[in-house]
C-alpha cells in the first residue's frame, strides 16, 4: 500500500521567494511519485515525476524536486515564486510493480504569491 | 502531447435526474481510465478503474449502481451518476495513460445537483 503526506495545507510566499513544498511518503514497494499542479475549475497537470531514474528531478515552470529515500520524501522546490505559481499542489504516489496504475494523492497544498 | 477531454465542464441537474459525462483520450488509445472525485478543497479520490470492454472495477464505498461506468471503445469511457442526489455534487475528473507511468488528466466536470 501507497500513501502520502502532505505537510501544510496552505503555504504563502512572496513574489521572489524560494518555494518550499513538502511530501513524505509511504510505500511497501519502491515508489513513482509524482507533483501535479491545479489550477481552480482544471484537471491537474504534471510538474514532474520520479519513476527510479535521477534522484534529482526537474519539472516545468522551474520547479524541481529531489527524491530522499533515507528521508522518503520528495519536496517540491522552486527558487522564486512567480504570481503564476499561485495554485494548488498535489503529491502523488504510485507502485513501481503491478502496473503502477493507481495513483494515490496527498490531500494537497494551496500555494499563495503576494507581492 | 497526449489529450484527455471531458464533457460537459459544467452541469447542473435537479435531484433525481441522472447526468452523463464523457471521457475521451484525443490523441491516444486507452484501455484503462480512471475517473477521480474531488470535493471542494480535498484531494482526489479514485472511484473507479474503467476497462475497454469490460466490467469497470470500484473502490472501496463507491455505488456501482450509482456511478455507472461504461469504456466502450479505446477512446471513450462515460460515467453517469444515476438519480443524482444533491450529495453527488462534486468535481469529477478522469484520467488515462498515454504511455509510461503518467496519467493524463481531463479539465474535469463540474456537477450541481439542486
Amino acid at each position: 500500500a501507497q500513501s502520502v503526506t502532505q505537510l501544510g495545507s496552505h503555504v504563502s510566499v512572496s513574489e521572489g521567494a524560494l518555494v518550499l513544498l513538502r511530501c513524505n511518503y509511504s510505500s511497501s514497494v519502491p515508489p513513482y511519485l509524482f507533483w501535479y499542479v491545479q489550477y481552480p475549475n482544471q484537471g491537474l497537470q504534471l510538474l514532474l515525476k520520479y519513476t527510479s531514474a535521477a534522484t534529482l528531478v526537474k519539472g516545468i515552470n522551474g520547479f524541481e524536486a529531489e527524491f530522499k529515500k533515507s528521508e522518503t520524501s520528495f519536496h517540491l522546490t522552486k527558487p522564486s515564486a512567480h504570481m503564476s505559481d499561485a495554485a494548488e499542489y498535489f503529491c502523488a504516489v504510485s507502485a513501481s510493480t503491478g502496473g503502477g496504475n493507481k495513483l494515490t494523492f496527498g490531500t494537497g497544498t494551496q500555494l499563495k504569491v503576494e507581492l | 502531447g497526449a489529450v484527455v477531454s471531458q464533457h460537459p465542464s459544467w452541469v447542473i441537474c435537479k435531484s433525481g435526474t441522472s447526468v452523463k459525462i464523457e471521457c475521451r483520450s484525443l490523441d491516444f488509445q486507452a484501455t484503462t481510465m480512471f475517473w477521480y472525485r474531488q470535493f471542494p478543497k480535498q484531494s482526489l479520490m479514485l472511484m473507479a478503474t474503467s476497462n475497454e470492454g469490460s466490467k469497470a472495477t470500484y473502490e472501496q464505498g463507491v455505488e456501482k449502481d450509482k456511478f455507472l461506468i461504461n469504456h466502450a471503445s479505446l477512446t471513450l469511457s462515460t460515467l453517469t451518476v444515476t438519480s443524482a442526489h444533491p450529495e453527488d455534487s462534486s468535481f469529477y475528473i478522469c484520467s488515462a495513460r498515454a504511455g509510461g507511468y503518467v496519467l493524463t488528466f481531463g479539465a474535469g466536470s463540474r456537477l450541481t445537483v439542486l
